[in-house]
């Protein structure tokens, strides 16, 4: 079955640049979250999306950094003026419904490059 | 971000031989997940646990949900060259509906031939 897809799978932009980074989650499943996993470390919580509560966004790291879910579908991560320090594979992942498991299916990522 | 102290942080080993590694947290999960994640792409959930005590085995892997509710190990049996990667637990905590799930920094497994 279909999984959890990502695009592009690899964005390389100047700095100053606005990129946007899109999710398209397992069907059916109301809960998405943004990570982001910087070379050889572990993955850092950006924002969460759980149906139409409002989202968490206590990870985003700063207000260049923004989401947005339309429903229960797609999602875009959007960085604004982007730094070299925002280079980084971006994951996203999918959740089943409330009240089900709690396991998380992820994406392929988005690696990002900021020159 | 949060993150949950995983051991070792990396390790080298034979082929053949057991694998352990465990994960700790300040405070209490209802749900413990094990990924692993190969270069270039997205974690693949390995095993899922959500029970105080619960033991689950999948193949050559075991992972236990420990009794404090703080802690988990996963052991991996017969390593074979495929087990390369980097492993990942992951708590969860469900407070009325919404999941936050909390990662460790991860263990980079590297089998010798």
């Amino acid at each position: 079955g279909a999984g959890v897809s990502q695009s592009p799978s690899n964005k390389v932009t100047e700095k100053g640049k606005d990129v946007e980074l899109r999710c398209d989650p397992i069907s059916g499943h109301t809960a998405l979250y943004w990570y982001r996993q910087r070379l050889g470390q572990g993955l850092e919580f950006l924002i969460y999306f759980q149906g139409n509560s409002a989202p968490d966004k206590s990870g985003l790291p700063s207000d260049r950094f923004s989401a947005e879910r339309t429903g229960e579908s797609v999602s875009t991560l959007t960085i604004q003026r982007t730094q070299q320090e925002d280079s980084a594979v971006y994951l996203c992942a999918s959740s089943a419904p409330r009240g089900s498991t709690y396991e998380q299916y992820f994406g392929p990522g988005t690696r990002l490059t900021v020159t | 971000g949060q993150q949950l102290n995983q051991s070792p942080q990396s390790m080298f080993i034979q082929e053949g031989e057991d694998v352990s590694m465990n994960c700790t947290s300040s405070s209490i999960f209802n749900t413990w997940l094990w990924y692993k994640q190969d270069p270039g792409e997205g974690p693949v959930l390995l095993i899922a646990l959500y029970k105080a005590g619960e033991l689950t085995s999948n193949g050559r892997l075991t992972a236990q949900f420990g009794i404090t509710r703080k802690d988990s190990f996963l052991n991996i049996s017969a390593s074979i060259p495929s087990d390369v990667g980097i492993y990942f637990c992951a708590g969860s905590l469900n407070s009325g509906g919404y999941q936050k799930v909390t990662f460790g920094t991860g263990t980079k497994l590297q089998v010798i031939p």
